[in-house]
């Protein structure tokens, strides 16, 4: 089973701030299948991220995502006030459906 | 636009069963995988298992294998989730999601449902 280590656990950043959010796999990811979630207290997640790089509809381009094989980034280029949440990777390569256990970006 | 729609909270005793049902609206139901995702209270998500409906065979985590057991109804666009040998670690908020590339066993999630907690108490 692949297992996600997300990094760093908090983030504590200042609205207008670039927020940079790590996902690395124990094995390489096949054909960049990695997504990734936002989710707010009380709501189910939101799919921002899939194919490592590409934005679901609706999401604002200020989140982009990139990487390839083991090592994946969320970057949001300038955090607004909707931005605080927790985040989640997903991997989708294997037959099953992995997640990290979570970044939270926080207010500093 | 797909909605899904999930059954009501649950209070089960430890050693019972729950049933999660999962309703889905719009789009085409048949030929998407439904997967199940739990939270624990302050915890991550924790990918359980899914089913494509039109072939009707799931593949589950290795965790929950002989637990859990998900169904579809074609004719109700209802997926379910069932879950055996119920413990308090069970509790937990239970997701229903459809993956976004169709014909797809796993995938990234496009649609949740709303969420279904189940508490498991004696």
């Amino acid at each position: 089973e692949i297992v996600l280590t997300q990094s760093p656990g908090t983030l504590s950043l200042s609205p207008g701030e670039r927020a940079t959010l790590s996902c690395r796999a124990s094995q390489s990811v096949s054909s960049s299948y990695l997504a990734w979630y936002q989710q707010k207290p009380g709501q189910a997640p939101r799919l921002l991220i899939y194919g490592a790089s590409s934005r679901a509809t609706g999401i604002p381009d200020r989140f982009s995502g990139s990487g390839s094989g083991t090592d994946f980034t969320l970057t949001i280029s300038r955090l607004e006030p909707e931005d605080f949440a927790v985040y989640y990777c997903q991997q989708y390569g294997s037959s099953t459906g992995t997640f990290g256990q979570g970044t939270k970006v926080e207010i500093k | 636009q797909v909605q899904l729609v999930q059954s009501g909270a649950e209070v089960k005793k430890p050693g019972s069963s729950v049933k999660v049902s999962c309703k889905a609206s719009g789009g085409t139901f048949s030929s998407y995988a439904i997967s199940w995702v739990r939270q624990a209270p302050g915890q991550g998500l924790e990918w359980m298992g899914g089913i494509i409906p039109i072939f009707g065979t799931a593949n589950y985590a290795q965790k929950f294998q002989g637990r859990v057991t998900i169904t579809t109804d074609e004719s109700t666009s209802t997926a379910y989730m069932e879950l055996s040998s119920l413990r308090s670690e069970d509790t937990a908020v239970y997701y229903c999601a459809r993956v976004g590339e169709e014909m797809a066993t796993i995938s990234h999630f496009d649609y949740w449902g709303q969420g279904t907690l189940v508490t498991v108490s004696s």
